[in-house]
């Protein structure tokens, strides 16, 4: 079975700083790993997805995230956040043969000015 | 990129009430899609995978009778929850895979969140 941890549930910081999300996910084959935001009463929306390749994955509004296999990480990060990314942010695994989504618990991203 | 939308948004019911909750693929056909209940502030929670067609498949610990899902179209699957009560208030998320893009991508509709008073 796959499991995703985020460490943190909140991260605050100031605008135009940098910031990580961390991703850590356990299984026992290969993954696909996902990103998604979610704003207040709304869906989620994918930000950026990780199935082969380069292990630096680039996304929308200027996130990106690199997969690393010995750490089990998908942490994702942005050098410049603003205001209008604060939000709810999930990190998500799933397998070659599943449909399945497995999330993580959440990290609230609260972006203050 | 591909649509999915969900209605109502927002509904209100009284204790004992059952509500239906639709979801539609609008661009595309999805032979499968998800269903997900969220708490506040909490993750989301794999309810139930349907399967146009067929019957859907239920999570551990999910009531079939409690939350009945029917897949009927490949544009449409609608999760009914029967006799609801305020324990089953909860903002509903459902995903549709579309059929020819990369596998493992989902599509999320916009949420439908329940209240039951």
């Amino acid at each position: 079975a796959q499991s995703v941890t985020q460490l943190d549930s909140q991260v605050p910081v100031f605008e135009e700083a940098p910031v990580e999300l961390r991703c850590n996910y356990s299984s026992s084959v290969s993954v696909y790993l996902f990103w998604y935001v979610q704003y207040p009463n709304q869906g989620l929306q994918l930000l950026l997805k990780y199935l082969s390749g380069s292990t630096l994955v680039k996304g929308i509004n200027g996130f990106e995230a690199e997969f690393n296999k010995s750490q089990t990480s998908f942490h994702l990060r942005k050098p410049s956040v603003h205001i209008s990314d604060t939000a709810e942010y999930f990190c998500a695994v799933s397998t070659y043969n599943t449909d399945k989504l497995i999330f993580g618990t959440g990290t609230r991203l609260q972006v203050f000015p | 990129g591909a649509v999915v939308s969900q209605h109502p948004s927002w509904v209100i019911c009284k204790s004992g009430t059952s509500v239906k909750i639709e979801c539609r693929s609008l661009d595309f056909q999805a032979t499968t899609m998800f269903w997900y209940r969220q708490f506040p502030k909490q993750s989301l929670m794999l309810m139930a995978t349907s399967n146009e067609g067929s019957k859907a498949t239920y999570e551990q610990g999910v009531e079939k009778d409690k939350f009945l899902i029917n897949h009927a179209s490949l544009t449409l699957s609608t999760l009914t929850v029967t006799s609801a009560h305020p324990e089953d208030s909860s903002f509903y998320i459902c995903s549709a895979r579309a059929g020819g893009h990369i596998t493992g991508e989902l599509f999320f509709g916009e949420g439908s969140r329940l209240t039951v008073l």
